[in-house]
């Protein structure tokens, strides 16, 4: 079974700067999909950014950007320009390309400081 | 333009009463995932729905849960005999199909707490 670890249960940063956030998973295939979410204080899970484990290059939206390391099974979130609006939970998640369901590591909590 | 609608947005009810948790996807989504969310915690995969197939059951926890849909639209998350360790957020998901990059759009929970 696939496990998603994100090693890094609170993390601050401070407006305007640039914070990385953690997160590896254990997995015997060799294609499957990564997402990054973030859940504010609402509840509701929002989609930051996706890669598909078959392109080599790094996904990226905005302000928010992966480096995905399919070697060494990590695939850690970059948030530049940090807003205030960004404090929230991050969680990492997996899908299988042959299962229905998302693996999501235990999250991140990251704080901005104006 | 709605997103995926959940009620009620929290309830709480007394150990051993049944309760019932539904969630309306986006309209055009063939695909309904359920979820549960304990206290500082990720989230746990529980069933999935996909068109008219045959769920996905894989996560349920025990026989005391269980889920529909009805015609393909909404969803029912049907909880019985209320334990303490069920208190959680149940977050129900959708997407437009079964293919696994697309994104699932979640909905903003219900809060269940068992007294």
């Amino acid at each position: 079974a696939q496990t998603v670890t994100q090693s890094q249960p609170e993390m601050s940063v401070q407006e305007a700067e640039t914070v990385t956030l953690s997160c590896t998973y254990d997995t015997s295939e060799s294609d499957y999909y990564l997402f990054w979410y973030k859940q504010p204080p609402s509840r509701q899970m929002i989609l930051v950014i996706r890669q598909e484990a078959y392109k080599q290059q790094n996904a990226t939206e905005n302000r928010f950007s992966v480096n995905f390391q399919k070697a060494a099974k990590s695939f850690s979130l970059k948030i530049s320009d940090s807003q205030l609006g960004d404090a929230a939970m991050y969680f990492c998640a997996y899908r299988s390309v042959y299962g229905n369901k998302l693996v999501f590591g235990a999250g991140t909590i990251l704080r901005v400081k104006s | 333009g709605a997103g995926v609608s959940q009620s009620p947005s929290n309830k709480v009810t007394e150990k051993g009463k049944d309760v019932e948790l539904r969630c309306d996807p986006i309209s055009g989504h063939t695909a309904l995932y359920w979820y549960r969310q304990s206290l500082g915690q990720g989230l746990e995969f529980l069933i999935y729905f996909q068109g008219n197939s045959a769920p996905d059951k894989s996560g349920l926890p025990s026989d005391r849960f269980s889920a529909e849909r009805t015609g393909g639209s909404v969803s029912t998350l049907t909880i019985q005999r209320t334990q303490q360790e069920d208190s959680a957020v149940y977050l129900c998901a959708s997407s437009t199909g079964a293919a696994q990059y697309q994104p699932q759009h979640f909905g903003d929970g219900t809060r269940l707490s068992i007294l």
